[in-house]
């Protein structure tokens, strides 16, 4: 594609009820993040994948957040019994060549949790 | 521990005016050093990514330098438009926070017509 899609781009969901964001990633992007900017406020790490596998799971906020990544493509960020706290802007961004090459970011999805 | 700090947080130009945004980081021992633009309420979009081989990287009206050894970036923005206005921000990936790209908190730039 032409570049990071991400989906839904907006999403209202009721606190306590699981959510599910997806990124699709530039076509072949071997590695891909996951930030959350909160309003107002500066971009917060949440996650980091090459290939398949995440070396450093320690920036999802809770254990109910969870994310993965299958075929070296699609990702899923899911948040488990959704909170006020998360409501926030979630970013994805794929990289081509891994660690350290130039970040895409897709426009994010807007999560309101009411 | 790496981290990323812009000054100043907020600034207001006339249009045509140029301006130096500023970026200092903590651990020179960097890759590379990337320059976003955010509108609001969107994503991010990629300007400059100045590798740490090289001094500057040039697009259009921006030029972005890089100078490891005092551990500072800066983005030149000439003869500055309206459309300019957003928030910039500056990230370096940083391999022993997880590979984590590290960003700054962000200038926001306003160019008043």
């Amino acid at each position: 594609g032409a570049g990071v899609s991400q989906s839904p781009s907006n999403k209202v969901t009721e606190k306590g009820k699981d959510v599910e964001l997806r990124c699709d990633p530039i076509s072949g992007h071997t590695a891909l993040y996951w930030y959350r900017q909160s309003l107002g406020q500066g971009l917060e790490f949440l996650i980091y994948f090459q290939g398949n596998s995440a070396p450093d799971k320690s920036g999802l906020p809770s254990d109910r957040f969870s994310a993965e990544r299958t075929g070296g493509s699609v990702s899923t960020l899911t948040i488990q019994r959704t909170q006020q706290e998360d409501s926030a802007v979630y970013l994805c961004a794929s990289i081509k060549g891994g660690f350290g090459t130039e970040a895409f970011f897709g426009q994010g999805t807007r999560l309101t949790v009411v | 521990k790496q981290e990323v700090t812009q000054i100043p947080a907020a600034l207001s130009v006339p249009e045509g005016e140029n301006l130096v945004l500023n970026c200092s980081f903590t651990d020179s021992a960097i890759y590379n050093l990337q320059w976003f633009r955010q509108d609001p309420g969107k994503g991010l979009t990629s300007l400059l990514l100045i590798q740490s081989s090289q001094r500057e990287q040039t697009s259009g009206r921006l030029n972005a330098s890089l100078d490891k050894s005092s551990g500072r970036s800066t983005l030149y923005i000439a003869a500055s438009q309206p459309g300019d206005s957003a928030t910039y921000l500056c990230a370096v990936p940083y391999y022993n926070q997880g590979g984590k790209l590290i960003f700054g908190q962000g200038t926001e730039l306003s160019v008043k017509p």
